[in-house]
């Protein structure tokens, strides 16, 4: 099945940073990859997708990247603020049941 | 904005007891899902459920665990006899018909055995 792995598990950034968050993927049929910000005690939330046709894709101070060949995408953030600290989780499907998960990566914006 | 609702936020129960963790997904969502994240650990995918039956299930879902959907807003998680390791977070899911695994999330129940 897929596997999804995710780097780095922390990272910490002054505000106005940007920060990136890498993910790779084992399955090439993978086909729509999602990226999650969770708050504490709060459940998951979509703040940016992608799908396998297309490399890139930005709202606002969020983008994300796709490079299908290396099996990897990626969550970029600007203009950091303390607001944006949570953890933030990527996801892949295969096809149309299910997402995997990876294994999260926790965001701290200083002030 | 429509969202997904869970009850309760927090359930204590001793071991092998009986749960029944409850969701309420978008209305016009047809495909539903439970998820489970054990504290600190990745969110893991445990069922999915469309057309009134299940449409993929994981490892964990066990014969210990079941999924219904009693009317037309409520779905629920059953576990029948808890353990130990059951403790977790148990996130409902659902999406609407298009293609791609779109998920909204609800907040969660905080499942603990005692």
């Amino acid at each position: 099945g897929e596997n999804v792995e995710q780097h780095p598990s922390t990272l910490s950034v002054q505000e106005g940073d940007s920060a990136v968050i890498k993910c790779t993927y084992s399955d090439s049929a993978s086909n729509y990859f999602p990226w999650y910000k969770q708050e504490l005690g709060k459940g998951p939330q979509l703040i940016i997708d992608i799908r396998s046709n297309v490399g890139e894709k930005k709202d606002q101070r969020i983008a994300v990247t796709l490079n299908k060949t290396a099996k990897h995408f990626s969550l970029h953030i600007t203009e950091t603020q303390p607001e944006d600290s949570a953890v933030y989780f990527c996801a892949a499907a295969l096809g149309f049941q299910k997402l995997v998960f990876g294994t999260g990566t926790r965001l701290l914006v200083s002030p | 904005e429509p969202e997904v609702t869970q009850t309760p936020s927090h359930q204590v129960t001793q071991m092998g007891q009986e749960v029944i963790l409850r969701c309420v997904p978008i209305s016009n969502h047809l495909y539903f899902y439970w998820y489970r994240q054990i504290l600190g650990q990745k969110v893991e995918f445990l069922v999915s459920f469309y057309n009134n039956e299940i449409s993929e299930k994981s490892e964990i879902f066990d014969d210990q665990f079941s999924v219904e959907r009693p009317d037309g807003s409520n779905f629920t998680l059953k576990i029948r006899s808890t353990k130990l390791e059951d403790s977790a977070m148990y996130f409902c899911a659902s999406r609407d018909r298009g293609g791609l695994v779109k998920l909204f999330f609800g907040s969660g129940t905080q499942l603990s055995v005692l």
